[in-house]
């Protein structure tokens, strides 16, 4: 079964420290994994799509990685106006058919402190 | 490029009557709209996916005749709450997905409602 988890759940970051957030996937014939963020209130803003193991994006202090089994947001030197949370998602293979649905994780909460 | 938008951003609405969220893709073609529905502090939930031209698909579990979306054109999906009630208040968001791109989504700002 197609399955998206994110941890941790919620991060607290001092202004400047660096860290990680992590999505793992199981899904069968992976068909990109998109990475966005939502403010509270908000809709989504798209940020990243990674394809294939090995890919590298990256948008400011934003940069996000694939690899076979996960994919990983890194934050560098992060600042207050980082906090959102950030979801992950991959679009769901159901048989042969193409739903283009997307399989969210549950988020990762970041709080950036100053 | 790739932007969504909704309207309205936010409504209140007394209790039995019927409301209407609009959803547009201002800058790309959109063969496929989705509507989500959050609740604080939990991920989106799917409620249907809707094709232009042609009958919206809903989740196991939400009622098609509570929820009617309708996705006249390339550009614009409609959903209508009908006989609202308050457990229906929520934040509802739609997506579009590109045509001719591959599977991403982009989200509207979403549509707080509020039933009195």
């Amino acid at each position: 079964e197609d399955q998206v988890t994110q941890s941790p759940e919620a991060l607290r970051l001092q202004e400047g420290e660096s860290s990680s957030l992590n999505c793992s996937y199981t899904v069968s014939g992976l068909r990109g994994l998109f990475w966005y963020r939502q403010d509270p209130g908000k809709g989504p803003e798209f940020l990243f799509t990674l394809y294939s193991a090995g890919e590298e994006k990256e948008k400011e202090r934003l940069k996000a990685t694939l690899t076979k089994k996960e994919s990983f947001l890194h934050i560098t030197a992060p600042k207050p106006e980082d906090s959102a949370t950030y979801l992950c998602a991959v679009p769901m293979r159901h048989g042969s058919s193409n739903t283009g649905k997307l399989i969210f994780g549950q988020g990762t909460t970041l709080q950036v402190k100053p | 490029g790739a932007v969504v938008s909704q309207h309205p951003s936010w409504v209140i609405c007394k209790s039995g009557t019927s409301v209407k969220i609009e959803c547009r893709s201002l800058d790309f073609q959109a063969t496929t709209m989705f509507w989500y529905r959050q609740f604080p502090k939990q991920s989106l939930m799917l409620m249907a996916t809707s094709n232009e031209g042609s009958k919206a698909t809903y989740e196991q579990g939400v009622e098609k005749d509570k929820f009617l979306i309708n996705h006249a054109s390339l550009t614009l999906s409609t959903l209508t709450v009908t006989s609202a009630h308050p457990e229906d208040s929520s934040f509802y968001i739609c997506s579009a997905r590109d045509y001719g791109t591959s599977y991403e989504q982009y989200f509207g700002p979403g549509t707080r409602l509020t039933v009195t």
